[in-house]
C-alpha cells in the first residue's frame, strides 16, 4: 500500500507557533498533495508539491518532499485557531488525481 | 465561488436497498471523482470518470456500485444493494483537467447510515 501515515496523530498548540505535521509514503509518486478537512465537512485543497520539487510555500503554508525518504512535512506559522482541523497529506502515484490519503493529523489551536 | 454540490446531505437506509448520491461538480470540470470515508478512517478513493466514462477505479468500487452522468451536470453513485459496512460519508471531487491542475475540489459529502 502507498497510503501516507501521518505523524504526529494529533498536535496541540498555543495560536501564534509553528505546527509541523509530517507524512510518510511508501511507492514513488507523481505528486503530494495536502489537505484540510474541519469536522464532518468536505476536504480543502491546500497545495500540491510535485516529485521534483523539493519546497512549497503558499502564505502561511511551507510544504517539504523528500523523495528519497519518501517523506514530506507541512509547516503552519503564526497558526490561529481557525487552523483547527485535521490535515491530510495525499500521495498520486500517476497523476491522475486517484489520490490515497493518510491517516491524518488533528490540530488543536488553543486561543 | 464554484462549488461542488452534494445531495443528500444524510441518508438512513436499510440493508439491502438501493441508493443513489448525487453530486453537481462546478460547471467548467471535465474529471470527476467519488470517494468515501468511514467513520474514524482514512478518505478511500473509489472512482474515476473523464469522458463518459469511467478512469480507474479501486478494488472498493465492485459490482454493486456504479457511476453515471445522465445528464451533463449531474454525476451519481449508485450502490445497488447496501451492506452494513457501506456506511459512510461519501465524498463526490471534481478536478478541472486531470493530473496537469492536480487541485481537487471536494463537496461536504453524503452521510450514508445503513441499517
Amino acid at each position: 500500500s502507498q497510503q501516507g501515515e501521518e505523524d504526529p496523530q494529533a498536535l496541540s498548540i498555543q495560536e501564534g507557533e509553528n505546527a509541523t505535521m509530517n507524512c510518510s509514503y511508501k511507492t514513488s509518486i507523481n505528486n503530494l498533495q495536502w489537505y484540510r478537512q474541519n469536522s464532518g465537512r468536505g476536504l480543502v485543497h491546500l497545495i500540491l508539491i510535485r516529485s521534483n520539487e523539493r519546497e512549497k510555500h503558499s502564505g502561511r503554508l511551507r510544504v517539504t518532499l523528500d523523495t528519497s525518504k519518501k517523506s514530506s512535512s507541512l509547516l503552519i506559522t503564526a497558526s490561529r485557531a481557525a487552523d483547527t482541523a485535521s490535515y491530510f497529506c495525499a500521495t498520486d502515484i500517476s497523476g491522475a488525481n486517484n489520490l490515497f490519503f493518510g491517516t491524518g493529523t488533528r490540530l488543536t489551536v488553543i486561543p | 465561488e464554484p462549488e461542488v454540490t452534494q445531495t443528500p446531505s444524510h441518508q438512513v437506509t436499510q440493508m439491502g436497498q438501493e441508493v443513489i448520491l448525487r453530486c453537481v461538480p462546478i460547471s467548467n470540470h471535465l474529471y470527476f471523482y467519488w470517494y468515501r470515508q468511514i467513520l474514524g478512517q482514512k478518505v478511500e478513493f473509489l472512482v474515476s470518470f473523464y469522458n463518459n466514462e469511467i478512469s480507474e477505479k479501486s478494488e472498493i468500487f465492485d459490482d454493486q456500485f456504479s457511476v453515471e452522468r445522465p445528464d451533463g451536470s449531474n454525476f451519481t453513485l449508485k450502490i445497488r444493494s447496501t451492506k452494513l459496512e457501506d456506511s459512510a460519508m461519501y465524498f463526490c471531487a471534481s478536478n478541472l483537467a486531470g493530473g496537469r491542475t492536480g487541485e481537487l475540489f471536494f463537496g461536504e459529502g453524503s452521510r450514508l447510515t445503513v441499517l
